[in-house]
């Protein structure tokens, strides 16, 4: 049981760029995020899918867009990375309901330089 | 929205220590979870727990919703707790949560 499965691990990119981290998961989890995390701060969020179909913004949504492929799959997507875009960024699902653990995966390290 | 604020923001224990981390939040919340992210970047659950008190071996928590704060008790500490505690919340449906900036802990042999 893999859990929730990141791509890739780490990433570097020239300013201007286009990129997508992959995210998928095994849980049958209704819900999926992506966080990104900048050194000393906690993970904010960035677009989430309540369930197979949606896609709503966080709280840092600007340069970033989202597609939910199916139940498993999240992607994320850079269309012009910017500098201020180098984070860690986290993708999570849980069961989207009151009670539900959210479970993280491994995280992608990118880098724009 | 809701603020989440953590203190202390550092913490250097010698091993056997016990520590006491807090979360403070702004609102009314109906989902509150405890994150240790170990050195290695990986976030691992230890307690979801928007009201009441938890234990899990040498970790427990206790979340008083009404007073809207959230403690982690660490017992007999270990060098592998070493890292960085999040508490984080949400409110409504959908399972989104807001993060506190977290607390590092820094474990001494």
């Amino acid at each position: 049981n893999a859990g929730v499965t990141q791509t890739p691990k780490f990433q570097v990119l020239k300013t201007g760029q286009s990129m997508t981290l992959q995210c998928a998961q095994d849980m049958n989890h209704n819900s999926m995020y992506w966080y990104r995390q900048d050194p000393g701060m906690g993970l904010r969020l960035i677009y989430y899918s309540a369930s197979e179909g949606t896609t709503d913004k966080g709280e840092v949504p600007n340069g970033y867009n989202v597609s939910r492929l199916n139940k498993r799959e999240f992607s994320l997507r850079l269309e012009s990375a910017a500098p201020s875009q180098t984070s860690v960024y986290f993708c999570a699902s849980s069961e989207g309901v009151s009670g539900a653990w959210a479970f993280f995966g491994q995280g992608t390290r990118l880098t724009v330089v | 929205g809701i603020q989440v604020e953590q203190s202390p923001p550092d913490l250097i224990l010698q091993e056997g220590a016990n520590s006491t981390l807090r979360c403070n939040f702004s609102d009314s919340v109906n989902n509150l979870q405890w994150f240790h992210q170990n050195p290695w970047g990986q976030l691992i659950n230890l307690f979801y727990i928007p009201s009441g008190t938890k234990q899990n071996g040498r970790l427990s928590a206790t979340t008083v919703a009404t007073e809207r704060y959230s403690l982690l008790y660490i017992s007999s500490s270990q060098t592998t707790d070493s890292g960085v505690y999040f508490c984080a919340v949400g409110r409504g449906q959908g399972g989104k949560l807001i993060f506190g900036q977290g607390t590092e802990l820094s474990v001494k042999p």
